[in-house]
């Protein structure tokens, strides 16, 4: 089974701190993103990468940036938090082998910025 | 603009009665379709695809149907049970996309005993 794992369930901060959210994927899978889930607007996608070092900006990167040194491991960074970054953050990956791309998520991390 | 819409924000629906959740798109190019399953505090599960070359696809008890020329698919669950209240995305890719899956808003399910 591929596993998805997110470093923290819950995390609190504060307006303005540097917030990092990890992702490891054990599949050795290419593709990862970063997604974030609010109420009525469904899942908007943040950053993906294809490889390592690689990345590319989705829908809303505004106010985000990704890492990705090594396979398995995706990092979204909050640079500066603010309230309105307060939401359900979602990791994901796939494999671009195979056919179509059914993404596996994590278990997410509900952050709240106050 | 949104590309993949799930325009009922929520269904309820009796125990052992069959439930419908509905999809529309308007990318011509998306060929492949998904339907996640979230319950809270988890993240989205995969439930069931299909290919643009089909119709059809089944799987126990959900079984999803894709209209290409009205831009529409829906998840047919026969029969619901209270188990299968969470929130369903449905979602699209196009060749073009490598590997980005477009999601719609999710539609609350709420299955009845």
């Amino acid at each position: 089974d591929v596993k998805v794992t997110q470093s923290s369930r819950y995390l609190v901060k504060r307006t303005g701190e540097k917030v990092f959210l990890e992702c490891v994927q054990d599949m050795d899978h290419e593709n990862m993103f970063w997604y974030r889930q609010d109420p009525g607007l469904g899942l908007r996608l943040i950053y993906f990468s294809y490889d390592v070092k690689m990345k590319e900006k989705g829908d809303i990167p505004e106010g985000y940036s990704v890492s990705r040194e090594k396979k398995e491991r995706f990092s979204l960074i909050l640079e500066s938090a603010s309230t309105n970054q307060t939401s359900m953050y979602l990791c994901a990956s796939s494999s671009l082998a195979g056919g179509p791309d059914t993404q596996y998520f994590g278990p997410g991390t509900r952050l709240t910025v106050l | 603009d949104q590309q993949v819409k799930q325009n009922s924000p929520s269904l309820s629906v009796q125990e052992g009665r069959i439930s419908i959740l509905n999809c529309d798109y308007t990318n011509s190019m998306f060929d492949y379709f998904l339907w996640y399953k979230k319950y809270p505090a988890e993240g989205p599960t995969f439930l069931i695809s299909i290919s643009s070359i089909k119709d059809k696809n089944e799987d126990g008890r959900f079984t999803v149907f894709l209209n290409k020329s009205a831009k529409h698919l829906s998840l047919h669950i026969v029969p619901s049970q209270p188990g299968d209240s969470a929130v369903y995305f449905c979602a699209a890719s196009a060749p073009s996309n490598t590997g980005k899956l477009i999601f719609g808003q999710g539609t609350t399910l709420q299955v009845k005993p």
